[in-house]
């Protein structure tokens, strides 16, 4: 049973214009997200995260919604740069009522078109 | 300290051969973890350690599998009798725990094995 998803394998995004990922739980217990980017023959490196008790945190070009009652984040792009091309992985854990590993998705590549 | 280091990068074998994989993570870290990466998946949780303890496994870290992480420092991933299906990129990632804060994880850049 996956219990991060990421429904969209791939995504086409023209440079400049809005990219926007996203992904769905069904875990309840998760309070803690995160993204990650991974380029080819590299680990995956860390973006961006949420806890639960926020609903939007922003860092530069990056910015993570996350909607609890309908167990989605999402990663807005803005604007987008050829260099984000990459694979994009949504996680999750549950750290304030115990520690799970965090569950990864299946991943979105993205590809930004110049 | 350049982050999480992982050797070999890559490890070609034969099947029912034996192969052990070495990750040495951020020092102040007190967190490690292993996964198991194949083609259009992400990452699948295998094992992980707080300091030496080992704390989870995965139900898919089969009897063939063993960790270990001495002292709390360095860890090894070794299969036994390899098989085709482990052919697989292998990453470990560290990080710190801190009590009611977020847990970031920093990753190796994997090894990758491939059984022939």
């Amino acid at each position: 049973d996956q219990q991060v998803k990421q429904n969209s394998p791939s995504l086409s995004v023209q440079e400049g214009r809005i990219s926007i990922l996203n992904c769905d739980y069904t875990n309840s217990m998760f309070d803690y997200f995160l993204w990650y980017k991974k380029y080819p023959a590299e680990g995956p490196t860390f973006l961006i995260s949420i806890s639960s008790i926020k609903d939007k945190n922003e860092d530069g070009r990056f910015t993570v919604f996350l909607n609890k009652s309908a167990k989605h984040l999402s990663l807005h792009i803005v604007p987008s740069q050829p260099g984000d091309s990459a694979v994009y992985f949504c996680a999750a854990k549950a750290n304030r009522r115990g520690n799970t590993p965090l569950v990864f998705g299946k991943g979105t590549r993205l590809s930004v078109i110049a | 300290d350049t982050g999480v280091s992982q050797n070999p990068r890559h490890k070609i074998t034969k099947r029912g051969q034996n192969v052990t994989f070495r990750c040495d993570p951020i020092s102040e870290h007190n967190r490690l973890y292993w996964y198991r990466q194949t083609l259009g998946q992400g990452p699948e949780f295998l094992t992980y350690f707080q300091n030496e303890a080992q704390l989870e496994k995965s139900r898919l870290l089969s009897d063939r599998f063993s960790a270990e992480r001495p002292k709390g420092s360095f860890s090894t991933l070794e299969i036994q009798r390899t098989e085709q299906g482990d052919s697989a990129m292998y990453l470990c990632a560290s990080s710190l725990a801190l009590e009611g804060q977020g847990e970031g994880y920093t990753f190796g850049s994997g090894t990758r094995l491939t059984v022939v």
